[in-house]
């Protein structure tokens, strides 16, 4: 069974410095794999995907991953935090074309001004 | 705003009633999926329809049920509720394989 792993449950980083969520995957074939951002009292909102090709993959509000296979990882980083980043962040794994995702259990970002 | 809209917001109820959550998304996402979030954890999937037919279970006992209607609506049912369902229940859709989920809001319940 597939399984994710976030290693950090909480992370502080200050404006304008450069931040990186780890993520470790555990899945017996190619994995489909996604962040996803989750603000107090809301739904989810796709940041970023992978299904193949590039392993330098790009999201939205300047977020990018990339896949390792060999460390089975898929970091998520942004060079310059903002204030609004603050937020929960969900590290998935996807079986079937993304159909079930499998969730780490989220980081929590702060950022201080 | 992903066009994926959850009703109610909010539910309170007690021990042994039964819920149902509304899912509404946009014309063509002919794919639903049921996800529960308890409190400081990760979400988890419940199940999948495709064309109003489950195709996809997580490990939740039947007592959780579905059902997804032609005008791409769905409900989530859970009878003879536990305190431990008491969580945050997400819809997720999609137009169809590899292609974006859209998740809602969400409906929280509370169930004492």
């Amino acid at each position: 069974a597939q399984s994710v792993t976030q290693p950090d449950i909480h992370i502080t980083v200050s404006e304008g410095a450069s931040l990186e969520l780890r993520c470790n995957y555990s899945y017996g074939a190619t994995p489909y794999l996604f962040w996803y951002v989750q603000s107090p009292g809301q739904g989810l909102q796709l940041l970023l995907k992978y299904f193949s090709g590039d392993t330098l993959v790009q999201g939205i509000k300047g977020f990018e991953a990339e896949f390792k296979r060999s460390q089975s990882s898929f970091n998520l980083r942004k060079p310059s935090v903002h204030w609004s980043d603050a937020a929960e962040y969900f590290c998935a794994v996807g079986t079937g074309g993304g159909n079930k995702l499998t969730f780490g259990t989220g980081t929590q970002l702060k950022v201080e001004l | 705003e992903t066009g994926v809209t959850q009703s109610p917001t909010h539910l309170i109820k007690t021990r042994g009633q039964q819920v149902t959550l509304r899912c509404s998304s946009q014309s063509g996402h002919n794919t639903v999926s049921w996800y529960q979030q308890a409190l400081g954890q990760g979400p988890q999937f419940i199940f999948q329809y495709y064309r109003e037919e489950e195709n996809g279970r997580g490990n939740f006992p039947p007592r959780f049920s579905g059902l997804q209607f032609p005008n791409y609506s769905s409900e989530l049912n859970v009878n003879a509720l536990e305190l431990d369902d008491s969580a945050l229940y997400l819809c997720a859709t999609r137009a169809g394989i590899q292609e974006t989920q859209y998740f809602g809001p969400g409906t929280r319940l509370l169930v004492l």
